[in-house]
């Protein structure tokens, strides 16, 4: 299966509070897991990447949570600003095609 | 370094006319990507060069969309004769190893 389920379609958060957006895959040959945030009118931009070797990985107010077993991975933005609200993807790359696979996008608006 | 450049930025024709699409890679990457990304929706596969092979073009539409990477650095994108259906982002991306891609600004394609 090449398909990446992410979810919630939309997210609302109050400054400061956690923001989380969750994905699951089903292809085990996915072996590199972005997150890309998109602002209106722009290109999606690398936000933080993890390796199916790693169960967590954090970088400043941004983490990812990876579960190889249940083959979930999820995005975690603590103290959220409104500056981050914007449409979150997870994408999953096949380690034979070098494919990318996306998932249908998070819509998150941090209120002031 | 520059990102990936893409030109024009916005195009409006009428169905059933031509339009293309200029992609201009990171220096140096081998891998190039076209995705198309539907308002509300992630980006979708049309297209993957690596130097200027085709890797991938499963879900390009092949009857009227077509694609070329000469001398494995610029890409052109083109859809001729252009649909209703076809109004939408159209991103370029590319990468230097197997993993991180880099997006460029996207081409907002509106066909009438």
């Amino acid at each position: 299966q090449q398909q990446v389920k992410q979810s919630p379609q939309s997210l609302i958060v109050q400054k400061g509070g956690i923001s989380i957006i969750n994905c699951a895959y089903e292809n085990t040959a996915f072996d590199y897991f972005p997150w890309y945030q998109q602002f209106p009118g722009k290109g999606p931009a690398l936000l933080i990447a993890i390796r199916p070797d790693v169960s967590e990985k954090k970088e400043g107010r941004f983490t990812i949570s990876f579960n190889k077993s249940a083959k979930q991975f999820s995005l975690h933005i603590m103290d959220s600003q409104p500056g981050d609200s914007a449409t979150y993807f997870c994408a999953a790359k096949d380690s034979g095609t070098y494919k990318y696979i996306f998932g249908t996008g998070t819509r998150l608006k941090v209120l002031a | 370094e520059a990102g990936v450049a893409q030109s024009p930025r916005y195009k409006i024709i009428e169905k059933r006319q031509s339009v293309a699409f200029w992609c201009n890679p990171i220096s140096g990457h081998a891998t190039l990507y076209w995705y198309q990304q539907i308002l509300g929706q992630g980006p979708k596969l049309l297209i993957q060069f690596q130097n200027n092979g085709v890797v991938d073009d499963s879900q390009l539409p092949k009857d009227r969309f077509s694609a070329e990477r000469l001398k494995g650095v610029d890409s052109t994108l083109k859809i001729q004769p252009a649909k209703l259906e076809d109004s939408a982002v159209y991103l370029c991306a590319s990468s230097s190893t197997t993993d991180t891609q880099y997006f460029g600004p996207g081409t907002r394609l509106t066909v009438l």
